[in-house]
């Protein structure tokens, strides 16, 4: 099973309406690292968060992370074509990050 | 712009082959990965490099072995490739202590 879950595993969403995705850990997050991947493509780092309740900005993505640092969010408002892809989490383990399943993100005109 | 290049996009091989893919990096970084990707699984790592000649197994390295030679060229090698190696093949590299993974653009193995 997955160490960090991801939710929902996918979404459909109108252009301009907002969306929010979940990953939970089971564990304390020490690191969390949020990446975008473009469907056949390798991964784009957005943007890390590590202490319990930071949020950080990017444009029109926002991430959060919760006071007990167990789980984070990612929130994408007046979404664009341009946001559709599969969002992944990762949470630093080690001397590694540990990859939740992604969110595939599509986005309808 | 700094890069990891992963040799071939896509790739097709016959079972039992030995397959080689390679990853270059040209930002001087001291650790390398080697993840692969399925629907529903997410990322898994294989193995991953600190230095030049070090290798650690990751979560599943069976079937797999890699080498590093030098610091810029990370290669996994698939023995004797078998069908349930299809799959997409990541490559990532970082500065020691840097969690920020800059990534190629992948290979989609497939094994017939």
């Amino acid at each position: 099973s997955q160490e960090l879950e991801q939710s929902p595993q996918s979404l459909i969403v109108q252009e301009g309406k907002n969306l929010t995705i979940n990953c939970t850990s089971s564990k304390t997050l020490y690191g969390l690292y949020w990446y975008k991947q473009k469907y056949g493509e390798g991964l784009i780092f957005l943007m890390m968060l590590q202490k319990g309740g930071e949020e950080k900005s990017h444009e029109k993505i926002t991430a959060k992370l919760d006071e007990k640092k167990q789980q984070s969010s990612l929130h994408i408002t007046a979404s664009q074509p341009s946001h559709a892809g599969i969002y992944l989490c990762g949470a630093v383990r080690g001397y590694k990050l540990s990859f939740g399943a992604g969110t595939t993100v599509t986005v309808r005109a | 712009d700094v890069k990891v290049t992963q040799s071939s996009r896509y790739l097709v091989k016959r079972t039992g082959e030995k397959v080689f893919l390679e990853c270059v990096q040209d930002m001087d970084h001291e650790n390398m990965f080697w993840y692969r990707q399925d629907p529903g699984l997410g990322l898994r790592l294989i193995y991953f490099s600190y230095d030049v000649k070090m290798k650690e197994k990751g979560d599943i390295p069976e079937g797999y072995s890699v080498s590093r030679e030098k610091k810029e060229r990370f290669s996994l090698i698939l023995e004797s490739a078998s069908t349930n190696q299809t799959s997409m093949y990541l490559c990532a590299s970082t500065r020691r202590g840097d969690y920020g993974y800059t990534f190629g653009s992948g290979t989609r193995l497939t094994v017939v």
